[in-house]
């Protein structure tokens, strides 16, 4: 089956620490996202990546980073410089052509905890 | 600057009744898409709907159908005939279309929709 997976589910950090949340996806699909939702708000997004090897930040980059060197992957990195980094992480990824609708398709996200 | 406004923070519907979630957008761009989300409990985004600004006519899938109101910039949910499996968060969230598209969505606030028995 196509899809999305986002490992691990559940993950803890103790403060000072830097942790790598993966992001897999088998759809083919050109483009991949990051966000991060805080409870009861809406998504906000971190960096994205339209092609292999190129991705740009989001509205909320800083403390964070990643990297996309297949088209399937695109794993993202919270920083010790990311003050406030528990939340909920998704990650989405969608064809990238001009047009609509080309809806992005979600992961089942990991929640992060820092200790 | 893009921005999608959700007014309702939480919404209760009687189940089997028509229940309408509002979504406000704001973009001096000509051609953009907007799309509904459904977040359960789980946490997982599900597309539920989709509209384009040059669509004449609104969109429907099965129980979902957009009120879109281009003059008004809004473009609101309609669910039809709840269900108890409808209880979650509802996102509306708008991407803007070329030359402004880097395919980025922007997600409005939210709703919580609570079905009742």
């Amino acid at each position: 089956d196509g899809g999305i997976t986002q490992s691990p589910k559940y993950l803890f950090r103790k403060e000072g620490q830097n942790v790598t949340l993966s992001c897999e996806q088998n759809l083919n699909h050109d483009a991949m996202y990051w966000y991060r939702q805080d409870p009861g708000q809406g998504l906000r997004l971190i960096y994205y990546s339209q092609i292999v090897n190129d991705f740009q930040k989001g509205d909320i980059a800083e403390g964070y980073s990643v990297s996309r060197e297949k088209k399937e992957s695109f794993p993202l990195t919270v920083t010790s410089a990311q003050k406030n980094p528990t939340a909920f992480y998704l990650c989405a990824s969608s064809i990238f052509s001009g047009l609509a609708p080309n809806e992005q398709f979600f992961g089942p996200g990991t929640r992060l905890t820092v200790l | 600057a893009q921005k999608i406004t959700q007014t309702q923070p939480g919404m209760f519907v009687q189940e089997k009744e028509a229940v309408t979630l509002d979504c406000t957008y704001d973009t001096s761009d000509q051609s953009y898409g907007l799309f509904w989300y459904k977040q359960p409990s789980s946490g997982e985004m599900i597309f539920l709907i989709y509209q384009g600004s040059y669509d004449e006519q609104n969109a429907t899938e099965g129980r979902y159908s957009l009120n879109f109101q281009k003059a008004r910039k809004s473009a609101n949910l309609v669910i039809s005939a709840s269900q108890l499996g409808d209880s979650a968060m509802y996102f509306c969230a708008m991407r803007l279309h070329p030359p402004g598209n880097t395919g980025k969505l922007i997600f409005g606030q939210g709703t919580t929709l609570q079905v009742k028995p």
